[in-house]
């Protein structure tokens, strides 16, 4: 019940197109769903975060939506660009809580 | 990397030798973590701490040992290191109870031969 899936494993797009990453929980009492972008030889960096309270949170090309009753939330970035080649991880916690990672998503954007 | 340094970032060693390492942060943040990542497991949590002297277990701690006696530094021991313990260890920091975001530091790879 703490566990949180990821998928897929590994992403390849093209620049300019969409990628899509998504997450399931089965913990309900989550509350807070972030997503840490990872680049090469470098510590997890928080990009985005979402509360269940909302459904879609938006920063730049970067957006969570967020799926309550399915208990599942996904990470869009669009217009993808070779500088987002990195590992996403998606998290849950409940805010006074530790995070759970899921197992990370490699995505590889080609011009 | 949010004010927090890892030490070493590489290191061999054999099976079987203690093995120390070190976190040390600049933030005076009151949450410390260490974390192992590994192909395929995402990012597991070994041993977190909430203040000076206080720890407590993650998910994956058999093996690993951890103290806190500043609140700048917090140290991953392995008693006895295992090949299973090769993998990549990362610090994080978080402010406090009221704020869910975590830093992490620049990791240490390490090797168990």
């Amino acid at each position: 019940q703490q566990q949180v899936k990821q998928s897929p494993q590994s992403l390849i797009v093209q620049k300019g197109g969409i990628s899509i990453i998504n997450c399931a929980y089965e913990n309900t009492a989550f509350d807070y769903f972030p997503w840490y972008q990872q680049f090469p030889g470098k510590g997890p960096a928080l990009l985005i975060a979402i509360r269940p309270d909302v459904s879609e949170k938006k920063e730049g090309r970067f957006t969570i939506s967020f799926n309550k009753s399915a208990k599942q939330f996904s990470l869009h970035i669009m217009d993808s660009q070779p500088g987002d080649s990195a590992t996403y991880f998606c998290a849950a916690s409940m805010v006074t809580d530790k995070l759970i990672f899921g197992t990370g998503t490699r995505l590889q954007v080609f011009p | 990397d949010a004010g927090i340094t890892q030490s070493p970032r590489h290191k061999v060693t054999e099976t079987g030798t203690p093995v120390t390492l070190r976190c040390h942060q600049t933030e005076n943040h009151r949450y410390m973590y260490w974390y192992r990542q590994d192909p395929g497991h995402g990012l597991r949590l070994i041993h977190y701490s909430y203040g000076v002297k206080d720890t407590d277990k993650g998910e994956v701690s058999d093996g690993y040992s951890v103290s806190r006696s500043k609140t700048e530094d917090f140290l991953l021991t392995l008693e006895s290191a295992t090949s299973s313990q090769t993998s990549v260890y990362f610090c994080a920091i978080r402010p406090d109870r009221a704020q869910e975001t975590q830093y992490f530091g620049p990791g240490t790879r390490l090797l168990v031969l």
